[in-house]
């Protein structure tokens, strides 16, 4: 079967560093994206990863390896807003995306 | 502003009843997509349509039925509600036909079946 392995939750403290992982065994690959959902809301896009290594965007940074079947998501400078989920999705060889359950980032002071 | 709508925000149903959960965008998207998400489940597809005239079974399709009349609605409809189907519904688009591309979400319909 097709499964995404995330952490259920983490916690950081805000200003510092986190990173999220996840893990999937999915039947084809056609990239992996990481979605941020704030409570009640809807799932905004953060990153799209295809090939292996590393993808920046501002304080957010995405790395892939295929052949381990891994991803991380990496926060730098952590704000209180960053109070969220993160959704890691695979798109699989039907180009269908597989979702995590989520990883449900708690930020302290 | 360009986006994704649904309607309604909330219902509260009860068992037996017929639903229709609308989705609008207007971003002239190709495919869209039905989403249920229930606590500690990932996202789960429901049913996608990758054009106009054109639906597909998702993950979890039984009780559900979808049309797309045109580019911009995609109506998800419950022919007869149960209470497993209570759940938070999101309806997504992306701008391809088979894509990679990102998927936008509208705000969801929280349902809840009685």
């Amino acid at each position: 079967g097709q499964n995404i392995d995330q952490p259920t939750e983490m916690t950081a403290t805000e200003g510092a560093i986190v990173q999220i992982n996840c893990t999937y065994q999915t039947s084809g690959f056609n990239g992996l994206f990481w979605y941020q959902q704030h409570a009640g809301e809807a799932p905004t896009f953060l990153s799209y990863n295809v090939l292996d290594g590393l993808e920046e965007k501002g304080r957010f940074s995405s790395f892939l390896s295929r052949s381990k079947g891994y991803s991380y998501l990496l926060l730098k400078e952590l704000q209180m807003k960053d109070s969220a989920s993160y959704l890691c999705a695979v798109m699989d060889s039907n180009y269908q995306l597989i979702w995590g359950a989520g990883t449900k980032l708690i930020i302290k002071p | 502003i360009a986006g994704i709508t649904q309607a309604p925000t909330s219902q509260i149903l009860a068992a037996g009843r017929r639903m229709t959960l609308r989705c609008t965008q207007d971003m002239r998207h190709n495919a869209m997509y039905w989403y249920r998400q229930d606590l500690g489940l990932g996202l789960r597809l429901i049913h996608y349509s990758n054009t106009a005239g054109t639906t597909g079974k998702g993950e979890v399709p039984d009780g559900y039925s979808v049309s797309r009349a045109n580019t911009d609605d995609f109506p998800l409809t419950l022919a007869s509600a149960v209470p497993s189907q209570t759940s938070v519904y999101f309806c997504a688009s992306s701008d391809g036909e088979v894509s990679t591309d990102t998927q936008y979400f509208g705000p969801g319909t929280r349902l809840t079946v009685l």
